[in-house]
């Protein structure tokens, strides 16, 4: 298996525009997290879904971020408007619920809203 | 609410030098799960070990051991004879049925 997949991995966009973070999880996976990292905050929890359902989005900062799972295959996190704040790196981590296994993380893509 | 602390910033050694990782978690779950992540500079996330509530047995691999004690909530993370290649920023993580949260991370510097 490719691992989690996300996509672009870097990022750069103009504040104001929207921006749109792609992720494939591990085929198989029925849960499906993204986390924002950040120097100040460390690794925080967005949102989760558990199968294709999101379970916990209190980690959402706000109403310009927004996340999708339409199938176990694909899922994005939105940011519109963005803003110089929302620079960060994004993960998108998987795993089978259900049994003690560890969730496996994608490569990041690192977001710069200049 | 689930918590996790790793009250080490950073933590500076010199190679060959043993060195502990703490990690402090609050939940009120009776099931769950504790991670220890490795993060290099390169900057993928690597697991490293998991422990459910359930099996308090300590674990060695290799210079890598891990001890968890409940009546404490702990899950402290020791690294033996400490090498230049296990600089990294680690991740202590707790886990519940579907959440997974983590504490704010420990740099540690190893130097030559």
């Amino acid at each position: 298996d490719a691992g989690v997949i996300q996509s672009p991995r870097h990022e750069v966009t103009e504040m104001g525009q929207e921006v749109t973070l792609r992720c494939k999880p591990i085929s198989g996976h029925n849960s499906l997290f993204w986390y924002r990292q950040t120097m100040m905050r460390g690794l925080e929890l967005l949102i989760y879904f558990n199968n294709n359902v999101p379970i916990d989005d209190s980690g959402m900062p706000e109403d310009r971020f927004s996340a999708k799972m339409p199938n176990a295959s694909f899922s994005t996190l939105k940011i519109q408007p963005s803003e110089p704040r929302d620079s960060a790196v994004y993960f998108c981590a998987s795993t089978w619920t259900g049994t003690n296994t560890e969730a496996f993380f994608g490569q990041g893509t690192r977001l710069t809203v200049v | 609410a689930q918590k996790v602390t790793q009250a080490q910033t950073e933590i500076s050694v010199v190679e060959k030098e043993d060195v502990t990782l703490d990690c402090v978690y609050e939940t009120r779950d009776t099931t769950y799960y504790l991670f220890w992540y490795k993060q290099p500079p390169s900057g993928e996330l690597v697991f490293l070990i998991r422990r459910n509530s359930f099996d308090e047995q300590n674990e060695i691999s290799g210079r890598y051991s891990w001890n968890f004690q409940k009546s404490t909530s702990s899950f402290n993370f020791t690294i033996t004879a400490s090498q230049v290649v296990d600089s990294a920023v680690y991740f202590c993580a707790l886990g519940g049925y579907n959440k997974l949260i983590f504490g704010a991370g420990t740099r540690l510097a190893v130097h030559p």
